[in-house]
């Protein structure tokens, strides 16, 4: 079965503008989770979707916002872009709850200049 | 605070030898651990895990053990292999709807 595939993989944007970036979940998948890794940061939880809900939320900032849709595909928001906010930006799907492990994306490669 | 701790950043060992990633975390409400893996240009693929009721997972030539009271988990790969050069990472669930990630340790190994 297909993976779970983000779009796009590379994105460079100036200071200031914003960014939509897009996430397509394993078939079955119900739960969409976005991560944010940085060179010596690991990875950062941002949030996660189930059903179209928002379960939890991790310690960004209002710029960085998402949302799900019906079928369980999920974009994630990013706006007043600043340089630190340069990363790889992952999604991970799962069926119901994490513990079960993730299935992540290739990533999206994001550069503010 | 970071709860999932990886000390070490970086490790070298040569082919065919063991290769011990270790991992320590602060919350003792964690009760599933997992280990990834991570190529560059690649997303994190799951590896291994331990459920807290358990001091010792196996498969294959990847083993995980659990030490509970020191709050220490180790990744064991035997014999190591150079393509498990990659970035490891130990992540951590208590329950809640997300895992919290180490940050990763770098694992080379020389043929």
């Amino acid at each position: 079965k297909a993976g779970v595939t983000q779009t796009p993989r590379y994105l460079i944007k100036t200071r200031g503008q914003q960014v939509t970036l897009s996430c397509s979940p394993i078939s079955g998948h119900r739960s969409v989770s976005w991560y944010q890794q940085t060179p010596g940061q690991g990875l950062q939880f941002l949030f996660e979707y189930f059903s179209e809900t928002q379960r939890n939320k991790g310690n960004f900032p209002g710029r960085f916002s998402g949302r799900q849709f019906s079928n369980s595909r999920s974009e994630m928001n990013v706006s007043t872009l600043e340089l630190g906010d340069s990363a790889l930006y992952l999604c991970a799907s799962s069926e119901t709850t994490a513990v079960y492990g993730y299935t992540f994306g290739s990533g999206t490669r994001l550069t503010v200049v | 605070d970071q709860q999932v701790k990886q000390n070490s950043p970086s490790l070298s060992v040569q082919e065919g030898r063991i290769s011990i990633l270790n991992c320590d975390y602060t919350n003792s409400m964690f009760d599933y651990f997992l280990w990834y893996k991570k190529y560059p240009a690649e997303g994190p693929t799951f590896l291994i895990s331990i459920s807290s009721i358990k001091d010792k997972n196996e498969d294959g030539r990847f083993t995980v053990f659990l030490n509970k009271s020191a709050k220490h988990l180790s990744l064991h790969i035997v014999p190591s292999q150079p393509g498990d050069s990659a970035v490891y990472f130990c992540a951590a669930w208590a329950g809640s709807e997300k895992l919290v990630f180490g940050k990763g340790t770098k694992l080379t190994v020389n043929p």
